[in-house]
């Protein structure tokens, strides 16, 4: 199983509104991650997980809080977000700790804020 | 700093060969990615180099220069399937810390 899949696909969600974004992989990965990409712009890393700790943020802010429950789970939890926060969000994972760091990727949450 | 260049754009022919260049500066370095990402989609791997030189699998080829921090991709016997944006990324100090550049959107002609 070579698959990370995330949760919802599309999401819309008011400027008040809480929700949370899953992510899944059965690969053994033991490092997961955080990317936010807006149209036709690269992935932007929000943040990382190796070995359940977030190892790192980079500035992202205090309305994205993440958490990884177990070494197969990584959830984006949302709060009070922006229109400018409306983007792709990507989840991806990879071995951790090894010399070859690919990474493999969800299809993301198309996240929309109105 | 990181700084990752490569063209915005680029068009080739069908069954045609395309080089797309990349040029990077990181703090550290741990290797260069290339992933390809149609559009709406999630970026998938296509190659990994850390040492100089050519690696080829299939129609994809990846070379990498570290003293030069220069890598290129490139693709033989070009079909349609192949437009799509090609992410450029270099691995950084921290173990998992990967900067994108900002994508080579190719378009492939027939």
């Amino acid at each position: 199983d070579t698959e990370v899949t995330q949760t919802p696909k599309h999401l819309v969600m008011g400027m008040t509104n809480k929700k949370s974004l899953k992510c899944e992989q059965h690969m053994g990965h033991r490092a997961m991650y955080w990317y936010k990409q807006k149209a036709k712009k690269p992935p932007e890393l929000m943040f990382v997980y190796s070995y359940e700790k977030l190892s790192i943020n980079e500035s992202v802010p205090s309305r994205f809080s993440p958490e990884c429950p177990n070494s197969s789970l990584l959830n984006l939890h949302l709060h009070a977000l922006q229109p400018e926060d409306s983007a792709l969000y990507l989840c991806a994972s990879s071995q951790a700790g090894r010399v070859r760091y690919e990474q493999y990727f969800g299809p993301g949450t198309r996240l929309t804020v109105t | 700093g990181q700084n990752i260049d490569q063209p915005t754009e680029m068009t080739a022919t069908e069954g045609a060969i395309v080089q797309i260049n990349c040029t990077y500066q990181t703090s550290g370095f741990n290797g260069l990615f290339w992933y390809q990402q149609h559009a709406g989609e999630a970026p998938t791997f296509l190659s990994y180099n850390v040492l100089d030189g050519l690696e080829e699998k299939g129609r994809f080829s990846s070379f990498l220069s570290r003293s030069k921090g220069y890598s290129y991709l490139l693709l033989k016997e070009l079909q349609m399937k192949d437009s799509a944006s090609y992410l450029c990324a270099a691995l950084g100090t921290g173990a998992n810390n990967l900067f994108f550049g900002t994508g080579t959107r190719l378009t492939v002609i027939p």
